[in-house]
């Protein structure tokens, strides 16, 4: 079992839907999780952080579920400029583990 | 302010080459990572840095890559006898706390290397 595990998609949206991914870890130990967003050709950038059961910032809200071992991120009234690759990031030993992404294209 | 840099942007070279990527983390961060991005792939560890040691170099794929990082600030990544595979985009990072596990790690634009 990969250490993070996402579906890759794409997921095809229209603009204002909801959209959710979710993402799998096998390190029970891990205390804090991360969402990055990377654009195409892009270095990753920080979305959301997620040390407790949740987290929200506006449009986006990011939940945590340590009994399942999985953490998602919902989207909603989805956006053209939302268009990316999302990258669950978990920590693992002393390094932070990413997952291959999830591809989200948003379409007006 | 300044973000993290690296350089160069692109670098193509032939196979059997070194090459050497530079990376200039934000000031006064003390955590700097390097990563390797296959196309289409996740990120890939390669080698964290606390100051100018290496806790952490779990990640190098062979003998032929090694890191260093002088002055608590820039770092330089080598490739020694390139081969076709090391081909990818190459990501430096840096954080303000040791291990940079709870904090936010910025990224730099990469350095894109192609082995010929």
């Amino acid at each position: 079992r990969k250490e993070v595990e996402q579906d890759p998609g794409p997921f095809n949206v229209p603009e204002g839907a909801t959209v959710a991914f979710n993402c799998t870890y096998s390190n029970s130990a891990s205390q804090s999780f991360f969402w990055y967003r990377q654009d195409c050709r892009k270095e990753p950038k920080l979305l959301m952080s997620v040390y407790s059961s949740g987290n929200e910032d506006g449009r986006f809200t990011a939940q945590l579920n340590r009994a399942s071992q999985y953490i998602s991120l919902l989207i909603r009234d989805s956006k053209l400029s939302d268009s990316a690759t999302y990258l669950c990031v978990v920590p693992g030993g002393n390094k932070l583990v990413f997952g291959a992404g999830t591809i989200l294209r948003v379409k007006s | 302010g300044a973000g993290v840099s690296q350089s160069p942007s692109n670098k193509v070279t032939e196979k059997g080459k070194d090459v050497e990527l530079r990376c200039d983390p934000i000031s006064g961060h003390t955590a700097l990572y390097w990563y390797r991005q296959s196309l289409g792939q996740g990120l890939e560890f390669l080698i964290y840095f606390q100051g100018n040691s290496a806790p952490d170099k779990s990640g190098l794929p062979s003998d032929r890559f090694s890191a260093e990082r002088t002055g608590g600030s820039v770092s330089t990544l080598t490739i020694q006898r390139t081969q076709q595979e090391d081909s990818a985009v190459y990501l430096c990072a840096s954080s303000s706390q040791p291990w940079g596990l709870r904090y936010e790690q910025y990224f730099g634009p990469g350095t894109r290397l192609t082995v010929t």
